[in-house]
This record gives C-alpha cells, sequence and structure tokens, in this order.
C-alpha cells in the first residue's frame, strides 16, 4: 500500500527566502505526483503535477522535482512571500491503483513579513 | 465561473437529518470525485465516478449515498450521520479517472451535531 510522507509538518521562514519542501513516497511505480496547495478553510488548489516520466516542472516562483528511483519530490519555491503561507500538499497516482491519489499529511508554511 | 462549485459551503446538521452537498464542475471533465478531510489527517478518497457510472467505492459506510445525474453534477446525501462525520467534504473533477490533474471545489463544511 501507498504511503506519502511529507516533512517538515510545519516549517516557518522570514520573507525573501528560498525553501524546500520535501515529499517521500514508498513505492515508486507511480503515474503521476501532484503538487496542491490549501488555504485555511479552503479547497485544494493545484499547483504542478509531475507525469512519472519528467524529472521537473516550473511554474513561475515554483519548480518541482521528481527522483522516483528514491521515492522522493521536492517544491522549491523561490523568493517566499506572505501570501506563500498555506499547505502544500504532495499526492501519488499509482500504477496499480491509477483511479485515486494517496495524499501526505501536508506541511503548513508560514512566511512571516 | 470557478471550475468546481460546492454548495453549501457550511452546513451543520443534527444525527437525525437528510441532507445533501452538491458539486457542479464546468471544466468538461468526465471524472468526478468525492474525498474527506478530517482533522490531522491526510485527505482520504470517499467515491470516484466516470462519465456517470461510479468506479470506486472506498468503504464508504452507506450513511453516506453518492448521486452523479451526469457528467458534470456530482451530490453526497447524508443521512443519520454521526458525530465523528464532521470533516471538510471536497469534490474534485479531471478529464478521466486515470489521467491529467484534479481540480477541487472549495469543500463543504459539514458539522454534525
Amino acid at each position: 500500500k501507498q504511503e506519502v510522507t511529507q516533512i517538515p509538518a510545519a516549517l516557518s521562514v522570514p520573507e525573501g527566502e528560498n525553501l524546500v519542501l520535501n515529499c517521500s513516497f514508498t513505492d515508486s511505480a507511480i503515474y503521476n505526483l501532484q503538487w496542491f496547495r490549501q488555504d485555511p478553510g479552503k479547497g485544494l488548489t493545484s499547483l504542478l503535477l509531475i507525469q512519472s516520466s519528467q524529472r521537473e516542472q516550473t511554474s513561475g516562483r515554483l519548480n518541482a522535482s521528481l527522483d522516483k528511483s528514491s521515492g522522493r519530490s521536492t517544491l522549491y519555491i523561490a523568493a517566499s512571500q506572505p501570501g506563500d503561507s498555506a499547505t502544500y500538499l504532495c499526492a501519488v497516482k499509482d500504477r496499480g491503483s491509477a483511479r485515486q491519489l494517496t495524499f501526505g499529511s501536508g506541511t503548513q508554511l508560514t512566511v512571516l513579513p | 465561473e470557478t471550475g468546481v462549485t460546492q454548495t453549501p459551503r457550511h452546513l451543520v446538521m443534527g444525527m437525525t437529518n437528510k441532507k445533501s452537498l452538491k458539486c457542479e464542475q464546468h471544466l468538461g471533465h468526465n471524472a468526478m470525485y468525492w474525498y474527506k478531510q478530517s482533522a490531522k489527517k491526510p485527505l482520504e478518497l470517499m467515491f470516484v465516478y466516470n462519465f456517470k457510472e461510479q468506479t470506486e467505492n472506498n468503504s464508504v459506510p452507506s450513511r453516506f449515498s453518492p448521486e452523479c445525474p451526469n457528467s458534470s453534477h456530482l451530490f453526497l446525501h447524508l443521512h443519520t450521520l454521526q458525530p465523528e462525520d464532521s470533516a471538510l467534504y471536497l469534490c474534485a473533477s479531471s478529464p478521466g479517472p486515470e489521467n491529467g490533474e484534479l481540480f477541487f471545489g472549495e469543500g463543504s463544511r459539514l458539522t454534525v451535531l
């Protein structure tokens, strides 16, 4: 059974810092991996989708990488801003059960002004 | 219009009430999902529909009854719920059940008294 872990559970950084959020998964036979952002009491906003054949995806100040062999993905946020404060979730879609995502518990990010 | 719309955003109900959550997507997607998000727990998949047909029921109690009249609309009918069912219920859609990004609604915050 796929397990997804996100470390740290919470992170606080000063504005302007570059930061990395980590996601690890136990079964490397994945279909894709998706990073989401969730603001308090709100739904999830898709940030980046990485297919299993890709190694990274970029959108603005965000860069997500994927290393299937080691079961790891990172989300890099450049020049962080207070508006980036949110919970960041990664989710993995397995090849064996391609209809559903397995979510991590998220990293709660606070960017201090 | 936003891609995935959920109503109501907040719902308080007694254990003997019957209520329904509604989800509508304007993205032309064929797959729709119900997820449950409880405090301190990862998102849990409840149901998957593909072209109006239910393709996944993740061992959800029968007091939750989904309905998908067409590819754009999804309901979750609630009956004789328990206080532990209080959670954020999230609807999502994707182009198909086995490919593409998931797009989420804002969620319906349910409180069972």
